[in-house]
Parts: C-alpha cells; structure tokens; sequence
C-alpha cells in the first residue's frame, strides 16, 4: 500500500501570507493520480486539484499545485480567512484499485 | 445539479451492524462510481469500497472486505454500505462520494457525512 506523508502536522500563518504544504509518497505515484482537497471544519472534503496539477472548477488561481514521482506540493498564495482548514492529499493505484489519503496538514491562523 | 443525500446519524452497540444510504440526484446513477470513505473523530479520510452499478461488483480496501458490503439498488438511484460486527473504533463520519477523471481517480463530488457512534 502507498502510503502518503503530509507535513507539516501544522501551519500557523496570517491572511496574506502564502502558504506551502507537502505531500510525500512512500513509491512513485503517477501524477495523473494525485489529489489535493481542502475540508473546512463540519464540512465534507472539497476537491482543489486532480492530476497532480489541475484546479478543480472554481478554485481560485491563488491555489496552485505541482510534483512528480514521490514530492507533491501545493501552494496557497495570499491566504484568504477561508483558507484556513485542513488539506488532505490523496492517491489512486491502478493496478490495486486502492486509494490512500495523507494524514492532512492543518492550516490555521496565527 | 448532482446531489448525494446521505441518511441520518445512526447510534449502534458493539457488535451489531449499521447500514448508511446514500441517494444519487441527477447525473447517470448506473455507470458513476460511488465511493464510501470513513473520518474517524479528530482523524483522517480512510477509503472503505466503490461500486459501479452497472457493473454491481464492488471492489473494498483489504481491512473491510470481510465486514463491509456496498451495494447498489437502480430502482431508486441509492448506495447502501452495510457494515458488520461493530466496534468503538468504527466510530466516524462516513461519506459517500462519486469518483471522477479517466480512471476515476479523484473524488469530485460528496455527500455531507453521516455520523456513526458505535457506543454501549
């Protein structure tokens, strides 16, 4: 099973800042199988990006995402109040049908 | 605009089983993928099982194969997920969720959770 490590745990920044979150996979993961969500409290995950690079419809350009192999980042420019929440990475293997999420990264504000 | 309306909080005791339903709203019920997906308290997303009615056989991650089941009924467009033998540890949100994307590799859209407290 790929197993996949998010740090940090948390994130502590201010509206405005930019934010940088990193997803690492225990085997190479194709790009085209990498997700990136964002779960506000009470909330159900919301997807932010497919294929390692895409922005789901109607996330904002302020989010953008890259990586390959085993590194994937996503990165949050000028932090709005309702950024603040935990992202989750998530991987699909073909061959086993199985997917995996990351254990999630808590950005809060500082 | 598709919908998955999750059924409602459920509490149970240990051992005895639960069944979560979700109902499909417009798109196409019989070749979507439904996905069930568990947060326990204060925890991460955990993938249980898909089905794709048209196909009907479920597909589960190894640590449920043995008490989930997912099922399909096309007459009223609703996923079922039928877990058995429960225990503390099966306490959690659990999320129905379609599949999206060539190999249906990402999660694009989710009903709102159903809370399962398992609890004597």
């Amino acid at each position: 099973e790929i197993v996949l490590t998010q740090s940090p745990g948390t994130l502590s920044l201010s509206p405005g800042e930019g934010a940088t979150l990193s997803c690492r996979a225990s085997q190479t993961v194709s790009s085209s199988y990498l997700a990136w969500y964002l779960q506000r409290p009470g909330q159900a995950p919301r997807l932010l990006v497919s294929g390692a690079s895409s922005r789901a419809t109607g996330i904002p350009d302020r989010f953008s995402a890259r990586g390959s192999g085993t590194d994937f980042t996503l990165t949050i420019s000028r932090l709005e109040p309702e950024d603040f929440a935990v992202y989750f990475c998530q991987q699909h293997d073909p061959s086993t049908m199985m997917y995996t999420f990351g254990q999630g990264t808590r950005l809060e504000i500082k | 605009q598709v919908q998955l309306v999750q059924s409602g909080a459920d509490v149970k005791k240990p051992g005895s089983s639960v069944k979560v339903s979700c109902k499909a709203s417009g798109g196409t019920f019989r070749t979507s993928s439904f996905n069930w997906i568990r947060q326990a308290p204060g925890q991460g997303l955990e993938w249980m099982g898909r089905i794709i009615p048209f196909f009907g056989f479920p597909d589960y991650a190894q640590r449920f194969d043995k008490r989930a089941t997912i099922t399909a009924d096309e007459s009223t467009g609703t996923v079922y997920m039928h877990l058995r033998s429960l225990t503390s540890e099966d306490t959690a949100v659990y999320f129905c969720a379609t599949s999206g994307g060539e190999r249906r590799e990402y999660f694009d859209l989710w009903g709102r959770g159903t809370l399962v407290t398992v609890s004597s």
